[in-house]
């Protein structure tokens, strides 16, 4: 059964830490990996990751893929308040394009 | 400006009624999705549809309902066979058939709580 698991599910951290959340797979003929932000209620997106080894990178935050292991991490470095949310990680199988499978989530709290 | 909007963003239910909770997207998507979100539990597939007149069962459709009528509309209905609804809905839509980061876009969500 094809299963995303993310770590840990919870973390509480003070303004300025850098903070690393995993994302780990069990998924057939993997096609993509997919980090949203969710604040309180849409996801929105931040990365897609299909190969290895590359890093994707927005200002504060990066994640990388590594397709041998089956993990991923998101990467926030000098957190603030703004960046307290739910982190979800996805992935998209090869064969079915059109649906995504959902990690359980990471919630971050960040405090001043 | 193009989007989803979901309605309402809360709803309340007593046991034993069905519930519709209702997802319109101007966005010229063919793809339709609702998602399930409970504390701890990320988000699971109830329905999905990618056409018009047509629709798959997800993960955890049984107790849940749809309709997929017109492609700017995907309204789910929740019976009263789902045993625990008190949750967070998500309705999403993409372009089938294109990497889903390029046009997966989700709703603002319902949140049903059963009294």
């Amino acid at each position: 059964e094809d299963k995303v698991v993310q770590s840990p599910l919870s973390l509480v951290v003070h303004e300025g830490d850098t903070v690393t959340l995993n994302c780990s797979y069990e998924v057939t003929n993997f096609r993509s990996l997919l980090w949203y932000k969710q604040e309180k209620k849409a996801p929105t997106f931040l990365f897609m990751l299909t190969s290895s080894g590359i890093e994707k990178k927005s200002g504060r935050l990066s994640s990388i893929l590594d397709k041998k292991e089956l993990f991923s991490i998101l990467n926030i470095t000098a957190t603030q308040t703004g960046d307290s949310a739910v982190y979800l990680c996805a992935v998209e199988p090869e064969y079915n394009t059109d649906k995504l499978i959902f990690g359980t989530g990471t919630r971050l709290q960040v405090f001043p | 400006d193009g989007g989803i909007t979901q309605s309402p963003k809360y709803l309340f239910r007593k046991e034993g009624q069905n519930v519709t909770l209702s997802c319109e997207q101007n966005l010229n998507h063919d793809a339709m999705y609702w998602y399930r979100q409970d504390p701890g539990q990320g988000l699971r597939l109830i329905y999905y549809s990618q056409i018009v007149n047509d629709f798959q069962k997800g993960d955890i459709a049984e107790g849940y309902s749809v309709s997929r009528e017109k492609k700017e509309s995907f309204p789910l209905t929740v019976t009263s066979a789902q045993k625990n609804p008190t949750a967070f809905y998500l309705c999403a839509s993409s372009i089938p058939g294109s990497p889903v980061s390029y046009g997966y876009t989700f709703g603002s969500g319902t949140r049903l709580t059963v009294v």
